[in-house]
């Protein structure tokens, strides 16, 4: 079956430590996004990529960063400098000709303590 | 910058109950429009989308948004709501040259009572 596989679903970190959330997706979509959700506040785009090796700052890319190496794989690492790490992390892609009609992951979520 | 609004937070209705859940965006132009729902702890699944042409769309589930540019508006209606619709529901917005970014509401709890 074709999707969207973000692992683990929890994650529990120590303040300080970056650590890496996993994206792959096998619809063989052009574009991938990173969104956080906290409650009450929806989802707020961190970083997006339309194709491999670019990709482009959302409204919320400070204290985050991401890779974009192969087509599958839209990892984000949530660094140290990330003032409030602790939220749900949800991944997402879609096709190229159908920018807007975006595809979900399951999501991860993040606790940092 | 466009915005989209849910204005309301929660919502509870009975099962077999009509639903109707509100959806308003700011933006000049007509932009795409999209209803997703979100069951706790999980990803979002998309339910319809406005591109163009006809202003009453049908999704999945038996879902149905209309478009009306007069208001601003694409709210999603359900004639008759199950148990198992309840769940988050978010509008979002997407605009042309708006570098395939969706802007999302902060979503519509539904509570459905047996």
């Amino acid at each position: 079956d074709g999707g969207i596989t973000q692992s683990p679903k929890y994650l529990f970190r120590k303040e300080g430590q970056n650590v890496t959330l996993s994206c792959e997706q096998n619809l063989n979509h052009d574009a991938m996004y990173w969104y956080r959700q906290d409650p009450g506040q929806g989802l707020r785009l961190i970083y997006y990529s339309q194709i491999v090796n670019d990709f482009q700052k959302g409204d919320i890319a400070e204290g985050y960063s991401v890779s974009r190496e192969k087509k599958e794989s839209f990892p984000l690492t949530v660094t140290s400098a990330q003032k409030n790490p602790t939220a749900f992390y949800l991944c997402a892609s879609s096709m190229r000709d159908r920018l807007y009609e975006q595809y979900f992951g399951p999501g991860t979520r993040l606790t940092v303590t | 910058a466009q915005s989209v609004t849910q204005p309301d937070i929660h919502i509870t209705v009975s099962e077999g109950a009509s639903l109707e859940l509100r959806c308003n965006y700011s933006y000049g132009a007509t932009p795409y429009l999209f209803w997703y729902v979100q069951s706790p702890g999980q990803g979002l699944q998309l339910l319809l989308k406005y591109f163009s042409g006809d202003t009453l769309v049908q999704g999945i589930k038996g879902f149905e948004a209309e478009f009306k540019r007069s208001q601003s508006s694409f709210n999603l209606r359900k004639p008759s709501v199950h148990w198992s619709d309840a769940a988050e529901y978010f509008c979002a917005v997407g605009i042309t040259g708006g570098g395939n970014k969706l802007t999302f509401g902060t979503g519509t709890q539904l509570k459905v009572e047996l």
